[in-house]
């Protein structure tokens, strides 16, 4: 089982709706990650926190908001979102950001915005 | 150039065969190649993952084969078993491992 927890499971939200998605690791790592993943297609990297602090965006639209409270939490807040931003938002930490470091995956939420 | 290029797309090998999965890439920065396992419905998972200083490393019925002269990599599941079925991605990080870049990925379907 992955020790990185992500809640909910799955959300469906109309487009003026505000929503979060939640993570949380306990293995005591200091980066986390959001990507998003479209069916059969690999996992796209939105952002990246390393020591509680945004050290990647990928680019993405403002309609998507991180916010990383602690070193164990980590939450996407969506807003205004789009039908094509329907897909599986998957949340993953590893030690430090450094290569060679592994990069455990949770199970994601499922978002479909109707 | 952050493009890993992984083939087949789909890939169906009886039970007890071997599966083969092939990727490429360009980035000479790329310093760490891993390979994920993802089931329906869940999230990705480390399989095995493999340095360019060795050129194989075995786990189990699981093996990396790395040839850094010619840029490429694979991943080869001996003896496969339907529990294998499932997508495979590579993977590639640079020295700094901040980005992982991953191939598009392979659908493995061992049939009993």
């Amino acid at each position: 089982d992955t020790e990185v927890t992500q809640t909910p499971k799955h959300l469906v939200m109309g487009m003026t709706n505000k929503k979060s998605l939640k993570c949380e690791q306990h293995m005591g790592h200091r980066a986390m990650y959001w990507y998003k993943q479209k069916a059969k297609k690999p996992p796209e990297l939105m952002f990246v926190y390393s020591y509680e602090k945004l050290s990647i965006n990928e680019s993405v639209p403002s309609r998507f908001s991180p916010e990383c409270p602690n070193s164990s939490l980590l939450n996407l807040h969506l807003h205004a979102l789009q039908p094509e931003d329907s897909a599986l938002y998957l949340c993953a930490s590893s030690n430090r950001i450094l290569s060679g470091n592994t990069i455990y995956f949770g199970e994601g939420s499922w978002l479909t915005v109707v | 150039q952050q493009q890993v290029k992984q083939s087949p797309q789909s890939l169906i090998v009886q039970k007890g065969g071997i599966s083969i999965i092939n990727c490429a890439y360009e980035n000479t920065a790329f310093d760490y190649f891993p390979w994920y396992q993802q089931f329906p419905g869940k999230g990705p998972a480390l399989l095995i993952a493999i340095r360019p200083d060795v050129s194989e490393k075995k786990e189990g019925r699981f093996t990396i084969s790395f040839n850094k002269s010619a840029k490429q990599f694979s991943l080869h599941i001996m003896d496969s078993q339907p529990g294998d079925s499932a997508t495979y991605f590579c993977a590639a990080s640079p020295t700094s491992g901040s980005r992982l870049t991953f191939g598009e990925g392979t659908q493995l379907t061992v049939n009993p």
